[in-house]
């Protein structure tokens, strides 16, 4: 199932670096959202965007940014990694009533 | 704002047994309560979903139930097999903006 792909899938980084995680999707759905999972924490959102002109911040969006540059497209910066930032990331979209979220395959980010 | 709690956040049951999963959430303008299947190394997946104006709903072995006066909802899965062991999400949402609040999760662990 390709409908989301994140890109890397894996990605180990200095602190201080600054990193970008990006995610295409082909449903042609509006929205689309960065969750963040921690063990035990279940999925945090960081930002969510519900159209190209509309980004909104989540819960946890300190030390991230985001760029919708497409429809397709909505990519999630680390401007300053920190060791904290460490954990697995997910895009998701869905249609505008949340019928269904469908997330990708996950970004695994380590921040050393 | 809106808060949904989950529990156990660990289930081990006997395979073939049942297992049964509650979530509470605090915003009673909540109305569509989906429950995700995320299987170890994988993406969340859509497993079940209710809405508001249903008590109950029923696919082969999984069922969700409702109870609006209370704000909580159930996962139940029935004759539990191998391949249901994963992380179960639960999420409820509003049609204010139908942005998902989710559970920490549930990890279902099936004994042989």
């Amino acid at each position: 199932d390709a409908d989301v792909t994140q890109t890397p899938r894996n990605r180990i980084t200095k602190t201080g670096k600054r990193i970008m995680l990006e995610c295409s999707q082909t449903k042609g759905h509006d929205r689309m959202y960065w969750y963040r999972q921690d063990p035990g924490l279940g999925l945090r959102l960081i930002y969510y965007s519900f159209d190209v002109k509309d980004i909104n911040k989540g819960e946890i969006s300190d030390g991230y940014s985001v760029s919708r540059q497409a429809q397709a497209k909505f990519s999630l910066s680390l401007e300053s990694a920190i060791p904290n930032q460490t954990a697995l990331y997910f895009c998701a979209t869905s249609d505008p009533f949340m019928t269904e979220a469908f997330f990708g395959q996950g970004t695994r980010l380590t921040v050393v | 704002g809106e808060n949904v709690e989950q529990h156990p956040s660990t289930l081990s049951v006997q395979e073939g047994d049942s297992a049964v999963i509650k979530c509470t959430y605090s915003d009673s303008a909540s109305n569509y309560f989906p429950w995700y299947k995320q299987e170890l190394g994988k993406r969340p997946q859509l497993i079940i979903d209710i809405r508001s104006n249903v008590g109950e709903k029923k696919d082969q072995r999984i069922a969700v139930t409702l109870n609006k006066t209370a704000k909580h909802f159930s996962l139940h899965i029935t004759e539990t097999q191998p391949e249901d062991s994963a992380v179960y999400f639960c999420a409820a949402s509003r049609p204010s903006n139908y942005q998902l609040i989710w559970g920490a999760g549930t990890k279902l662990i099936i004994k042989p």
